[in-house]
C-alpha cells in the first residue's frame, strides 16, 4: 500500500520569504508517479506537477521548484518569494493503480 | 472551455436520507473519479468510472454507488446517510483512465444533520 506523509501541518511565512513544503512516501513499488496539488479556499484542487519516481532532476517553473530524492523517498516543493496568493492547502499525492493517495496536506499562510 | 463542473455546490441532508451528486467532466475527458474529503484531511478515493463501468473502488461501503452516462457525466449516490458522510465530495476527470492530466471540480459540500 502507499502512504504519503506531510509532516508540516501548517506553515506561516511573511510575503517574499522562501518556503519549502516536505513530502515523504512509503511504497513497495519501484516506480510510481508523484504529484503536487494546491487547494485554495474555493475547494478546487489545482494541478502543479506530476513526476516519475525515476526522475531525480530538479524542476523549476517560475517561483516554484521541486526536488525529488529517491534515497529518502521525498518530493519537496519550494516557493521562492512567496505571495499572499500562495496561501492554500498543498497536497502531494502518489498514484496507486487508478487512484491518487493523498496525505493530510500542509496549510500555507502567507502574510502581507 | 469549461472545466469540471459539479452540482449542487452545497447540500444539507438528515441522517438516513439519500443524496445524488452530479459531475460533468472537462471537455475531451472520458473518465470520472470521485473523492471524499473530510474536514482537515486529504481526499480519499471512492471510485472511478470509465466506459460507463466502475473500474476501481476505494474502501467505501456499498452505500456509496455511482453511475456514468454515455456523455461521460457521472453521478455519485449515497444511501442511508450517516453524520460521518459530511464532507466535500470532489469529482475529477481525465482521459482514458489515466491520472496524467487529472482535473478536479470545486466539489459539493455535503452536510448531514
Amino acid at each position: 500500500a502507499q502512504k504519503v506523509t506531510q509532516a508540516q501541518t501548517e506553515i506561516s511565512v511573511v510575503e517574499k520569504e522562501d518556503v519549502t513544503l516536505d513530502c515523504v512516501y512509503e511504497t513497495r513499488d519501484t516506480t510510481y508517479y508523484l504529484f503536487w496539488y494546491k487547494q485554495p479556499p474555493s475547494g478546487e484542487l489545482v494541478f502543479l506537477i506530476r513526476r516519475n519516481s525515476f526522475d531525480e532532476q530538479n524542476e523549476i517553473s517560475g517561483r516554484y521548484s521541486w526536488n525529488f530524492q529517491k534515497s529518502t523517498s521525498s518530493f519537496n516543493f519550494t516557493i521562492t518569494a512567496s505571495q499572499v496568493v500562495d496561501s492554500a492547502v498543498y497536497f502531494c499525492p502518489s498514484e496507486y493503480g487508478n487512484k491518487l493517495v493523498f496525505g493530510a496536506g500542509t496549510i500555507l499562510r502567507v502574510k502581507s | 472551455d469549461a472545466g469540471v463542473t459539479q452540482s449542487p455546490t452545497h447540500l444539507i441532508k438528515t441522517r438516513g436520507q439519500q443524496v445524488t451528486l452530479r459531475c460533468s467532466p472537462k471537455s475531451g475527458h472520458d473518465t470520472v473519479s470521485w473523492y471524499q474529503q473530510a474536514l482537515g484531511q486529504g481526499p480519499q478515493f471512492i471510485f472511478q468510472y470509465y466506459e460507463e463501468e466502475e473500474r476501481q473502488r476505494g474502501n467505501f461501503p456499498d452505500r456509496f454507488s455511482g453511475h456514468q452516462f454515455p456523455n461521460y457525466s457521472s453521478e455519485l449516490n449515497v444511501n442511508a446517510l450517516l453524520l460521518g458522510d459530511s464532507a466535500l465530495y470532489l469529482c475529477a476527470s481525465s482521459y482514458v483512465a489515466t491520472n496524467e492530466k487529472l482535473f478536479f471540480g470545486s466539489g459539493t459540500q455535503l452536510s448531514v444533520l
